[in-house]
């Protein structure tokens, strides 16, 4: 199956500071990636869509502001949780479609907001 | 709406085969996927079903019936490994995107 990295895979922050996570399609080019939210015990929350070389489109309820997103290129995008808050502490996953229709999934980011 | 519904959680012993069920219903249908994920892990991807029918692949099987909005997948000879919750997700059509619905997921336990 494909490979998608994500970094870092666990990060521990003051709250107030933002944090930026990678993800990146390592031998495919995804014209979609999504980044998704997992609360302990709880489902997948997909928090946003977003395609190569637009803006991302974000679920109801996910501050765009808050959670930026780009996606410059084939192979990677980026997911920044600015001014985090002690409730923004979550497991973040991103995953990564090409011409397939599977998405595939990265490690996941484990963010913990003091 | 767009719903998922799966059980919560089974039960089965090494060596067995168990079926997990899921039932959906979606605004369009592109295909089903499941997924398996252990605890404090990613998911990551078992099978997809666009057609109807059986597609084997190694220990795991997935069926899909379209007409009947419904889904299993089976694992044979289960190992202790096999522990973990298994995802079934739809990809409907959302505007211009298309993205995974995903239901809650089964817990599986595999008992000695």
């Amino acid at each position: 199956g494909a490979v998608v990295s994500q970094h870092p895979s666990r990060v521990i922050c003051k709250s107030g500071t933002s944090v930026k996570i990678e993800c990146r399609s390592l031998d495919f080019q995804a014209t979609t990636m999504f980044w998704y939210r997992q609360f302990p015990k709880q489902s997948l929350m997909l928090m946003a869509t977003s395609n190569e070389g637009s803006k991302a489109t974000y679920e109801q309820g996910v501050e765009k502001d808050k959670f930026l997103i780009n996606h410059a290129s084939l192979t990677l995008s980026t997911l920044t949780v600015t001014s985090a808050h002690p409730e923004d502490s979550s497991f973040y996953i991103c995953s990564a479609r090409g011409e397939e229709e599977t998405q595939y999934f990265g490690p996941g980011t484990r963010l913990l907001v003091l | 709406g767009q719903n998922i519904d799966q059980p919560t959680e089974m039960t089965a012993t090494e060596g067995a085969i168990v079926q997990i069920n899921c039932t959906y219903q979606t605004s369009g249908f592109n295909g089903l996927f499941w997924y398996q994920q252990h605890a404090g892990e990613a998911p990551t991807f078992l099978s997809y079903n666009v057609l109807d029918g059986l597609e084997e692949k190694g220990r795991f099987s997935s069926f899909l019936s379209r007409s009947k909005g419904y889904s299993y997948l089976l694992l044979k000879e289960l190992q202790m490994k096999d522990s973990a919750s298994y995802l079934c997700a739809v990809e409907a059509n959302a505007g211009n995107n298309r993205k995974l619905i995903w239901g809650l997921g089964t817990s599986l336990g595999v008992n000695p």
